[in-house]
């Protein structure tokens, strides 16, 4: 079965330091990963996704992601922190012997510290 | 353009009782999902619908729930005797295409449900 699993529930990192949240997944076969951040009593939004173009992949607000298949991972990175940055991140797996449903992991909470 | 709309927002129940949960897709949108979000955790998936049909049910934690899309746009989520489990954020989400699983997932601002 496919499964994501974020290392460290909550981050905390200083503004304009970087961030690093880590995603791996459980595949057998290719996966179409996916990073979305959720802001207090709002829905997810997209952050970036990989579809098996690029390895390294692009998103919104400066944030990107690379995808490992020798390590099984997909981690977020953002090079420097800022104050609205603050929220929480999901890391999201499916793959097209799916259902078509997203599996998400249990999220990382991030704290930016002034 | 309008994105996924939820209502009500927040729902306090007694146990017991019924509740009715109204997702508004993206217009157009062919795939619509159900999501639970229980407290400090990722979403977990309910059921998927293609138009009105609906394809797979298989999160369903019980038979007390039950999802419908009728006309193909507008779903409701049905929690019958509702249980203090049962309280969780329940999230919607629309995407365009069915057979696309590359396609962005749009979610809604979710439902709150309380059970007390």
């Amino acid at each position: 079965a496919q499964s994501v699993t974020q290392l460290g529930s909550h981050v905390s990192v200083s503004e304009g330091a970087l961030v690093l949240l880590r995603c791996n997944y459980s595949s057998s076969v290719p996966p179409y990963l996916f990073w979305y951040v959720q802001y207090p009593n709002q829905g997810l939004q997209l952050l970036l996704k990989y579809t098996s173009a690029a390895t390294l992949v692009k998103g919104i607000n400066g944030f990107e992601a690379e995808f490992k298949k020798s390590e099984t991972s997909f981690h977020l990175t953002k090079p420097s922190a800022h104050m609205s940055d603050a929220a929480e991140y999901f890391c999201a797996v499916t793959f097209s012997g799916s259902a078509r449903q997203l599996t998400f992991g249990s999220g990382t909470q991030l704290t930016v510290l002034p | 353009g309008a994105g996924v709309s939820q209502s009500p927002r927040y729902k306090v129940a007694k146990r017991g009782q019924d509740v009715a949960l109204r997702c508004d897709p993206i217009s157009g949108h062919v795939s619509l999902f159900w999501y639970q979000q229980a407290l400090g955790q990722g979403p977990e998936f309910l059921t998927y619908f293609q138009n009105e049909a609906q394809l797979d049910k298989s999160g369903l934690p019980s038979d007390r729930f039950f999802a419908e899309r009728p006309e193909g746009s507008v779903s409701t989520l049905k929690i019958q005797r509702t249980q203090q489990e049962d309280s969780a954020v329940y999230l919607c989400a629309s995407r365009l295409r069915d057979h696309s699983f590359t396609d962005t997932q749009y979610f809604g601002p979710g439902t709150r449900l309380t059970v007390l």
